[in-house]
């Protein structure tokens, strides 16, 4: 079946460092890749998206690159913000479907 | 536009009481999917409707939880009776659920259901 993995949180890093988290997915076929954020209090939000290899989708600082050869889509960010403080979904779909396949989440904290 | 709207925010209740969680759609959208969050489970696909007709219902947990979708502009998520379990928070999103390319989901605020 199709499935999403992400590293493990919660990850704590000092504003203005380097941000990376993981994502690897298990798919057959072709499926387009999504980071989603959740705010405290809020519902999820399209942060960023790629729809084929090799694509890279970008926001807000944010890059994820669709690598095909190691199935994966790592989410990155050069300099954190006290603002980037949310949760972190990695997710699929395959083109025309209703339905995401998310993760299970990464907490980050920036500390000022 | 008023995004997906739900309620009510927040809901506490007792153990056997039945619940009733309200989400109102994207207009124009046709797709609404419920989800439920919690520390342990993450977030989960209860439920989804493409067009008010129920698509893929395997998420729901068992017999207790049951949702409708009268029309494009209403749906509910009713737990009955409630259990101390089900707590978590209930998430509504919808989509354009056009055919052919990516269908973002819009998901509104959520309601905290916590039962005692």
């Amino acid at each position: 079946g199709n499935s999403v993995t992400q590293m493990e949180g919660p990850v704590t890093l000092s504003e203005e460092a380097f941000l990376t988290i993981n994502c690897t997915y298990t798919a057959t076929g072709y499926p387009s890749l999504f980071w989603y954020v959740q705010y405290p209090g809020e519902g999820l939000q399209l942060l960023l998206k790629a729809t084929k290899a090799d694509d890279k989708g970008s926001n807000k600082g944010f890059e994820a690159t669709y690598r095909k050869e190691t199935t994966s889509f790592h989410l990155e960010k050069g300099s954190v913000q006290v603002s980037d403080s949310a949760v972190y979904f990695c997710a699929l779909s395959f083109q025309g479907a209703q339905k995401l396949v998310f993760g299970q989440g990464t907490r980050l904290t920036i500390n000022p | 536009d008023a995004g997906v709207i739900q309620s009510p925010r927040h809901e506490v209740t007792e153990m056997g009481q039945e619940v009733t969680l309200r989400c109102k759609p994207i207009s124009g959208h046709n797709s609404l999917f419920w989800y439920r969050q919690t520390m342990m489970r993450g977030l989960e696909l209860l439920i989804y409707f493409n067009n008010n007709v129920p698509i893929d219902d395997s998420g729901m947990p068992e017999d207790r939880f049951s949702a409708k979708m009268p029309n494009a502009s209403f749906s509910t998520l009713k737990i009955q009776p409630s259990e101390p379990r089900d707590s978590a928070v209930y998430f509504c999103a919808s989509t354009q659920g056009l055919a052919g390319g990516f269908n973002e989901q819009f998901f509104g605020p959520g309601t905290r259901l916590t039962v005692l």
